[in-house]
């Protein structure tokens, strides 16, 4: 088992959508919670930050963090195209300067 | 301000040729990370720098990568020999490395490494 599962997708949406990523994970040292946007042929960018167990909203974006099931979200409001992309969740257990294990990603799609 | 910097952006070897990739990471940025990124995967902690002394480098197959961030700035990691599994985007990322914090990590956009 993976430390961290990500459903690769691809995920298309039409536009105006609301989007559901999520991402499970094993390893119960992981307080730190990331979710990060990658465009084709770009490194990644970060989205969110979480730290331990909550909810943390940013626009357009939330994020959800679920420790006793070890399972986080990130769910796009009224989706955009431009809002197409693979979305990566990362994690550490000692804070966002740690070395992140990431999941494989999942490709997002939305269709205008 | 500045992004982080990595040359070359692509990069095509024959198997068991070296190669050898440059970053240069956001002005005064403590830390310094290398991941590797095979299609269709997350990225994977390679090694990781906080100055010039190595804090990580458990999953660095130190057989034939190697690593060095001199002056506690630039840093290069080499490939010797290839092999046609190293295919890849090579990214570094840095940050100003404050331990135990919502700290964020910033990406270059990566080197692409083809080894046929």
């Amino acid at each position: 088992q993976k430390e961290v599962e990500q459903d690769p997708g691809p995920l298309s949406v039409p536009e105006g959508a609301i989007v559901s990523l999520n991402c499970t994970y094993s390893n119960s040292a992981f307080q730190y919670f990331m979710w990060y946007r990658q465009y084709s042929r770009k490194g990644p960018e970060l989205l969110m930050y979480t730290y331990s167990s909550g909810n943390k909203e940013d626009g357009r974006f939330t994020a959800q963090v679920d420790k006793s099931s070890k399972y986080i979200s990130l769910f796009i409001r009224d989706s955009q195209p431009s809002d197409s992309a693979t979305y990566l969740c990362a994690m550490s257990a000692g804070g966002g300067a740690d070395g992140l294990t990431f999941g494989k990603g999942t490709h997002l799609i939305i269709q205008p | 301000e500045a992004g982080v910097a990595q040359s070359p952006r692509y990069k095509i070897i024959e198997k068991r040729q070296s190669v050898a990739f440059w970053c240069n990471p956001i002005s005064g940025h403590a830390t310094l990370y290398w991941y590797q990124q095979i299609l269709g995967q997350g990225p994977k902690l390679l090694i990781q720098f906080q100055n010039n002394g190595v804090v990580d480098d458990s999953q660095l197959p130190k057989d034939r990568f190697s690593a060095e961030r001199l002056k506690g700035v630039d840093s290069t990691l080499k490939i010797q020999p290839a092999k046609l599994e190293d295919s890849a985007v090579y990214l570094c990322a840095s940050s100003l490395g404050l331990q135990g914090s919502q700290e964020t990590q910033y990406f270059g956009p990566g080197t692409r490494l083809l080894v046929l």
